[in-house]
């Protein structure tokens, strides 16, 4: 089964603050690891994907196998950052389909 | 391109009662899939089509159904309603799995809030 988990429901931190959300997976093979953003009003769009290995809006995020954790951070927040943020897991099913399973998200609040 | 398009954005119903979502995948995509986001948790996956046919379920009764049309369209059907259903429905679509870069990059529609009473 797999499973992802984001223990913090909220996070306020100020403007120019560093940000880490925090993302634990299970999984028992090779996953494919999401953040997905949702700005007020808007609907849910990805941020980034770890295979991308890429930087979008400032925000990073690298997977630790061996902690199974995928965080995203940010050196400095910015007051456009607050929205809801959503880890997610990919992984191959035998029908060949990729479900994604979501965390069940955490409000990041820039305070300015 | 209007990217994925679901329709209706609000529905109410009663319990009992049966309801039809619809979603139009992004233009080039082929894979829909159907998530149901109850208040304050996240996306949690129905189920997926892909040439016309279920590809893959999740966890949901036999009460969620759904369709895929030639043009790749998509319905969610759900019978016998109850409040537990009400919920944001999300449409999600993809392109064909065998593009290796971006096998699973999955574009949401704005969602069907469903309210059942």
């Amino acid at each position: 089964a797999q499973r992802v988990t984001q223990p913090e429901k909220l996070l306020s931190v100020f403007k120019g603050a560093p940000v880490e959300l925090k993302c634990n997976y299970s999984y028992s093979g090779s996953p494919e690891l999401f953040w997905y953003v949702q700005y007020s009003r808007q609907r849910l769009q990805l941020l980034l994907r770890h295979i991308s290995r890429e930087s979008i809006k400032g925000f990073t995020a690298d997977l630790n196998k061996g902690e199974t954790s995928f965080h995203l951070k940010k050196p400095f927040a910015q007051e456009e950052d607050s929205a809801m943020y959503y880890c997610a897991l990919s992984g191959k099913s035998g029908a060949g389909s990729y479900q994604l399973t979501f965390g069940k998200g955490t409000k990041l609040s820039v305070i300015p | 391109d209007a990217g994925v398009t679901q329709s209706p954005t609000h529905l109410i119903k009663t319990r009992g009662q049966q309801v039809t979502l619809r979603c139009s995948p992004k233009s080039g995509h082929d894979t829909v899939s159907w998530y149901q986001q109850a208040l304050g948790q996240g996306p949690q996956f129905i189920f997926q089509y892909y040439e016309e046919e279920e590809r893959q379920r999740g966890n949901f009764p036999d009460r969620f159904s759904g369709h895929q049309f030639p043009n790749y369209s998509s319905e969610l059907n759900v019978n016998a309603l109850l409040l537990g259903d009400s919920a944001l429905y999300l449409c999600a679509s993809s392109r064909p799995v065998d593009l290796a870069v971006a096998k699973n990059i999955q574009y949401f529609g704005a969602g069907t809030r469903l309210s059942v009473l």
